[in-house]
């Protein structure tokens, strides 16, 4: 019973290189998001998608991009990482749209040094 | 815009007192809320959702909220917490395809 999960669990980056975060469900949700969470300010959403091949920006996309080839996958690429993108990283799905209750993996806590 | 506000950030608490988290929504247009609940080193999991209906919510683990349009709040209770109730609590609200998440409450239960 695996629901969304994220890998990596953590990871130190040196200011100006490059990853990707990977996230993966095996409940058939159309819907995923990626969300940061700083402390005292709750989660920011970064990207969505409906669907395979559909994303769009969020409140914070600057710094990130996205893509979904596929419906149970849905990674997130930081391009010349930014000490501003220290957070904890969590991705979510949901069966339709955002009026249903999202389903989230357990977090990737990245450091920019 | 929809927004939501948790009004306390922390909440300390002793074990077996009740306990009121607070947040308020703000928006013209009918609602859908949530609470969920994030334990350490861990995703949010669903405490439970108002989209319509009675306005007295119930959760899982004993926790209840009470959607009150005229004061636009959706405060979360529970009227004896565990020890293991210790997490933190986020008031959320859907916003276009944007989920808006309150700042969060840190419930601190003590023995």
């Amino acid at each position: 019973n695996a629901g969304v999960t994220q890998t990596p669990k953590f990871r130190i980056l040196k200011i100006g290189q490059s990853m990707t975060l990977q996230c993966t469900q095996d409940m058939n949700h159309n819907y995923m998001y990626w969300y940061r969470q700083d402390p005292g300010m709750g989660l920011k959403l970064i990207y969505y998608s409906v669907g395979a091949g559909i994303t769009d920006k969020g409140e914070v996309p600057n710094g990130y991009n996205v893509s979904r080839s596929t419906t149970e996958d849905f990674p997130l690429r930081l391009e010349l990482a930014a000490p501003s993108q220290t957070s904890v990283y969590f991705c979510a799905s949901s069966p339709t749209g955002v009026n249903q209750p999202q389903h989230f993996g357990d977090g990737t806590r990245l450091s920019i040094l | 815009a929809q927004s939501v506000t948790q009004l306390d950030s922390q909440v300390p608490v002793f074990e077996e007192a009740p306990v009121e988290l607070r947040c308020n929504y703000s928006s013209s247009v009918s609602v859908y809320l949530f609470w969920y609940v994030q334990y350490p080193n861990q995703g949010l999991q669903l405490l439970l959702k108002y989209l319509s209906g009675s306005t007295l919510v119930k959760g899982i683990n004993g926790f209840e909220a009470e959607f009150n349009k005229s004061q636009t709040s959706f405060h979360l209770r529970k009227p004896s917490v565990h020890i293991s109730d210790t997490a933190e609590y986020f008031c959320a609200s859907p916003h276009n395809n944007d989920m808006r998440f309150g700042a969060g409450t840190r419930l601190t239960v003590k023995p």
